[in-house]
């Protein structure tokens, strides 16, 4: 089957703009969560959403924000961008959560370089 | 926001050679994961280990859970090119949901 697809792959964003990035999770999986990457901080969990519904939080600025679609494609925004948001963007998904004993399946990511 | 701390950060070994790499939290795991992530790619389970004391094998790797379940390693025995990548350790808390808490990871480097 195929894996979490998410777009774009690579993009390069000035400073004071804002970004979109996409996630497309495995199908039948209803739970999206996204990561910060960075060679500084490693990974950081941003937020989940669970059949629409943002079900935690990670520790980030108001200008991280998110959303899920019926479909459960999700999508991130990041809006005012910093120097220090440039980062690789992961999304992951999963059927449900890990009480369940479901495993969770991550992208190849989206590298975010801000300049 | 739980701490979790891998060692070493950095470990470039011959093809053949044995190594450990460590997980360590100040707090007590719910549930702990180790993933390897590949240059380009995404973070791949490798295995989730839960009660203290557990070991588990994968092939030429072997994780193991502290008693305490404050710790856990991961050994790969005769290492190879293939086991090349970023090692992440990541704690589950158990509050619903899918929120890991990741360790800083071990960079391996296997040389031919």
């Amino acid at each position: 089957k195929a894996g979490v697809t998410q777009t774009p792959r690579y993009l390069i964003k000035t400073r004071g703009q804002q970004v979109t990035l996409s996630c497309s999770p495995i199908s039948g999986h209803r739970s999206v969560s996204w990561y910060q990457q960075t060679p500084g901080q490693g990974l950081q969990f941003l937020f989940e959403y669970f059949s629409e519904t943002q079900r935690n939080k990670g520790n980030f600025p108001g200008r991280f924000s998110g959303r899920q679609f019926s479909n459960s494609r999700s999508e991130m925004n990041v809006s005012t961008l910093e120097l220090g948001d440039s980062a690789l963007y992961l999304c992951a998904s999963s059927l449900a959560d890990m009480s369940s004993g479901n495993t969770i399946y991550f992208g190849e990511g989206s590298w975010l370089t801000v300049v | 926001t739980q701490l979790l701390e891998q060692s070493p950060q950095f470990l470039s070994i011959q093809e053949g050679e044995n190594l450990t790499v460590y997980c360590n939290s100040s707090s007590v795991f719910s549930s702990l994961q180790w993933y390897r992530q590949e240059p380009g790619e995404g973070p791949v389970l490798l295995v989730t280990v839960v009660t203290g004391g557990e070991v588990k094998k994968l092939k030429r790797l072997t994780f193991q859970f502290g008693d305490a379940r404050k710790d856990s390693s991961l050994h790969i025995t005769a290492a190879q090119p293939g086991d090349t990548g970023l090692y992440l350790c990541a704690e589950y808390p158990g509050l619903g949901g899918n929120q890991f808490y990741f360790g800083t990871g071990t960079s391996l480097t296997v040389i031919p």
